[in-house]
């Protein structure tokens, strides 16, 4: 069964911290990896799409690696402001005769206090 | 343009309600979806429609109608829904429905079933 699985579930931080957000996979076969930001309330918004050859993607103060190998991804988000404060989602997309079928993770919610 | 837009924003209906929920984007792309979103739970995929032309069905109910006037436009019409049918309905679109395009998801409309 496919499955995408994130941790921690939740985390609190201070503003001006680091922090790192993480995503076990088993889809299989693999096509993509993509982080989203969804504040709550809201659509989710991309922030970086990895395929599989690629190691590290940075977006600003946002770096996800891939391991294709042991079907781990990280986000790792640099100096947060508290308008970091969403919901982080590891969506994985598998190459299916049916198309766009993408699995998603539960979700890291991030709260960064002053 | 790289906007999904979806109106209206919040809706209030009740269970012999009928109600149409709606989505526009202008970028060209061919693939279109509509999500259910409960509280504190990732996304869960209901239609896909493929160049106008409904592909999945995610086994959701007959009170959940999709329709895809034109490439630009997605409906949901709603019809005798319950409280539990109460959540964020996210619309989101991609150039194909193959697996390596982006897909860019609209704000939401924030449903409420009374």
């Amino acid at each position: 069964k496919n499955q995408v699985e994130q941790s921690p579930q939740s985390l609190i931080i201070l503003e001006g911290k680091n922090c790192t957000l993480q995503c076990n996979y088993t889809v299989s076969p693999f096509s993509n990896l993509r982080w989203y930001k969804q504040d709550t309330g809201r659509g989710p918004v991309s922030l970086t799409i990895m395929t599989f050859s690629e190691n590290t993607k940075s977006n600003g103060r946002y770096t996800a690696t891939l391991d294709a190998d042991t079907k781990q991804s990280s986000l790792h988000i640099t100096a947060s402001q508290l308008s970091d404060s969403a919901s982080y989602i590891c969506v994985v997309n598998g190459e299916l005769a049916r198309g766009n079928m993408l699995t998603f993770g539960g979700g890291t919610r991030l709260m960064v206090k002053p | 343009d790289t906007e999904v837009t979806q109106t209206p924003k919040h809706l209030v209906m009740g269970m012999t309600n009928k109600k149409s929920l709606k989505c526009e984007q202008h970028m060209g792309h061919r693939a279109m979806y509509w999500y259910k979103q409960k509280a504190k739970k990732p996304p869960e995929l209901m239609f896909v429609y493929s160049y106008e032309k409904l592909s999945i069905n995610e086994s959701v109910p007959s009170r959940f109608s999709p329709e895809c006037p034109n490439s630009s436009l997605l409906n949901l019409h709603l019809h005798a829904l319950q409280p539990e049918d109460s959540a964020l309905y996210l619309c989101a679109s991609s150039q194909g429905q193959g697996g390596h395009t982006e897909a860019f998801f609209g704000q939401g409309t924030r449903l409420t079933v009374v």
